[in-house]
């Protein structure tokens, strides 16, 4: 199916345990970005990455890790979860060229106790 | 910095009335601008955009929003609401390296 897809969907962890939330996209998008949401701070962004191996931070990086060794995946890694992290974890794509068109994944829901 | 402002966490209106959800950004340059909307349980989708074309952006579902640059406002509205309109909205900006920068995100009430 086309499209951005996230997994899982839903994660209970541990407080100090590594979790690795997976995106992927059908699209080829040079851009991929990695999203927390919060109540009262609506989505953040925690890494972005501009093509296959070039990634950087955004606003909340810390505790967090990404890679990008092809273009289609972006997974995101929580190196010891905490119960901050606790979280709705938002992917998103977007096309070269720039203004685009934001397409977000269902995105998953991680609660770390 | 680019940002965005939006008024009101909560806003609640009754079927057929109009919705007016509020947006103030703040940027250095000539903006682009977003409205996303959440349904629960889901991702956010398009809602409208602005990049300079023309000040009013007419969108999905009958949204539309107009970019006041004397206001640095970039209000939402919709004049008939509907029950299925109920949902989240998040205004947002680009931040250079086709970054999306969110608002705290309004959630709309319709109620009969």
């Amino acid at each position: 199916d086309a499209g951005i897809t996230q997994s899982p969907r839903y994660k209970i962890t541990e407080t100090g345990r590594q979790v690795t939330l997976m995106c992927h996209q059908t699209w080829s998008h040079s851009y991929m970005f990695w999203y927390r949401q919060d109540l009262g701070h609506g989505l953040r962004l925690i890494y972005y990455s501009a093509a296959a191996d070039i990634t950087d931070k955004g606003e909340v990086p810390d505790g967090y890790v990404v890679s990008r060794s092809k273009t289609e995946n972006f997974p995101l890694t929580l190196e010891s979860a905490t119960r901050s992290q606790t979280s709705v974890y938002f992917c998103a794509s977007i096309t070269t060229g720039g203004h685009g068109e934001a397409f977000f994944g269902q995105g998953t829901r991680l609660t770390v106790v | 910095a680019q940002s965005v402002t939006q008024l009101g966490s909560h806003v609640s209106v009754s079927e057929g009335a109009l919705v007016l959800l509020r947006c103030n950004y703040s940027s250095s340059v000539p903006p682009y601008l977003f409205w996303y909307v959440q349904y629960p349980n889901q991702g956010l989708q398009l809602l409208l955009k602005y990049t300079s074309a023309a000040t009013l952006v007419k969108g999905i579902n009958g949204f539309e929003a107009e970019f006041k640059k004397s206001e640095t406002s970039f209000h939402l509205t919709k004049p008939s609401a509907h029950m299925s309109d109920a949902a989240e909205y998040f205004c947002a900006v680009h931040g250079g390296y086709n970054k999306l920068i969110f608002g705290a995100g309004t959630r709309l009430a319709v109620h009969p």
